[in-house]
């Protein structure tokens, strides 16, 4: 049972340059988030998917496509990146739409963008 | 949306003393608080979580006391060890139209020293 796995771990990108970010989890849950992870911003929601087909605009989802491939897989994609988007993405799931369950993350995935 | 504030930002005590960290919430109608710590470089990690049923949790040293009426909530850490030296994060979850939603304050980095 390996939770939340995210992929790579580090990437370094050229502005203008394309990536997606990939994330996948095993414990069945059905809502997964996206976060970015700012010196002194704390986390920022960028997009999430309360369900398998559905995907919502977080706080911050300008320059970002998510897809949710299926139950297990929510990939986030940059599709021309900015020096503003160096980050440190989270990726997360939780059990229910409804239910108060605990958001559990992945590693994390730090980018940076020259 | 739900909007969470989180003080001190940063907060520096001596090997065994109290921590206090303190949240308020704006939406009346959030019924999950859960608290993350975030070591340097890892991901956040549930450490204690409480719904609205209840005003007070325990486990071990760490405590999180919540006051639905005033709209706030706080972590509680006795007799601090150096290990507990961290950011942590509280959020919330707001009413059922955005219940899919946690919502981060913005950390504070808690230090721990001899």
């Amino acid at each position: 049972n390996a939770g939340v796995t995210q992929t790579p771990k580090f990437q370094v990108l050229k502005t203008g340059q394309s990536m997606t970010l990939q994330c996948a989890q095993d414990m069945n849950h059905n809502s997964m988030y996206w976060y970015r992870q700012d010196p002194g911003m704390g986390l920022r929601l960028i997009y999430y998917s309360a369900s398998e087909g559905t995907t919502d605009k977080g706080e911050v989802p300008n320059g970002y496509n998510v897809s949710r491939l299926n139950k297990r897989e929510f990939s986030l994609r940059l599709e021309s990146a900015a020096p503003s988007q160096t980050s440190v993405y989270f990726c997360a799931s939780r059990a229910g739409t409804g239910s108060n369950s605990p958001l559990h993350f992945g590693n994390g995935t730090r980018l940076t963008v020259t | 949306g739900e909007n969470v504030e989180q003080h001190p930002s940063t907060l520096s005590v001596q090997e065994g003393d109290s921590a206090v960290i303190k949240c308020t919430y704006s939406d009346s109608a959030s019924n999950y608080f859960p608290w993350y710590k975030q070591e340097l470089g890892k991901r956040p990690q549930l450490i204690i979580d409480i719904r609205s049923n209840v005003g007070e949790k325990k486990d071990q040293r760490i405590a999180v006391t919540l006051n639905k009426t005033a709209k706030h909530f706080s972590l509680h850490i006795t007799e601090t060890q150096p290990e507990d030296s961290a950011v942590y994060f509280c959020a919330a979850i707001g009413r059922a139209g955005t219940a899919s939603k946690l919502t981060f304050g913005t950390g504070t980095r808690l230090q721990v020293t001899l």
